[in-house]
């Protein structure tokens, strides 16, 4: 069974400072895909960032990149430059490679304060 | 290119009765799937559709059950509502293999069983 922690319930940065988001996750797979999505209160989820466990490059868009660590079952989303849109709920996810699911973290609230 | 479309956006319903929910996929994309966001919870995997057909399910009772229509919409029906189904249901369209070809989200609809 696959897994998805975050231990943030809530966070806040101030307008223009940097952010950091964990995720820890659980899994027996050797390759799958990890994600971060953002949660206006649209409700719409926002696809933020993309990692491919294979991939030993941190993927990055933008001002969001992530710290991928394998070994560690580690996985976090440093927003840089945080800007009043950021604001929102964000999900770590996880999805094997050959699978048709996500397994969702249960979020991070973040407030950005201007 | 349209997005992914649900509705309603909103519904209250009592206990035991029925509901159905509606999506609209993204143009091009074949295969819907549905999550549950209770409060404060990251979304649950109900199942998904592909040409038709369940093609995978979490761990969900049979009273929840799907559609999916030749134009790739699909419907999710919930029988015998108890109260902790409320909670927001998600909607998200993609081709097959979402992980390698994007999935598109609706912004949900908020059930409410009182």
């Amino acid at each position: 069974a696959q897994t998805v922690t975050q231990s943030q319930p809530e966070m806040s940065v101030q307008e223009a400072e940097t952010v950091t988001l964990s995720c820890t996750y659980d899994t027996s797979e050797s390759n799958y895909y990890l994600f971060w999505y953002k949660q206006p209160p649209s409700r719409q989820m926002i696809l933020v960032i993309r990692q491919e466990a294979y991939k030993q490059q941190n993927a990055t868009e933008n001002r969001f990149s992530v710290n991928f660590q394998k070994a560690a079952k580690s996985f976090s989303l440093k927003i840089s430059d945080s800007q009043l849109g950021d604001t929102a709920m964000y999900f770590c996810a996880f999805m094997k490679v050959t699978g048709n699911q996500f397994y969702f973290g249960t979020g991070t609230s973040l407030t950005v304060i201007p | 290119e349209t997005g992914v479309t649900q509705s309603p956006t909103h519904l209250i319903k009592t206990r035991g009765q029925q509901v159905t929910l509606r999506c609209s996929s993204q143009s091009g994309h074949n295969t819907v799937s549905w999550y549950q966001q209770a409060l404060g919870q990251g979304p649950q995997f109900i199942f998904q559709y592909y040409r038709e057909e369940e093609n995978g399910r979490g761990n969900f009772p049979p009273r929840f059950s799907g559609l999916q229509f030749p134009n790739y919409s699909s419907e999710l029906n919930v029988n015998a509502l108890e109260l902790d189904d409320s909670a927001l249901y998600l909607c998200a369209s993609s081709s097959y293999r979402p992980a390698n070809y994007g999935y598109t989200f609706g912004s949900g609809t908020r059930l409410t069983v009182v």
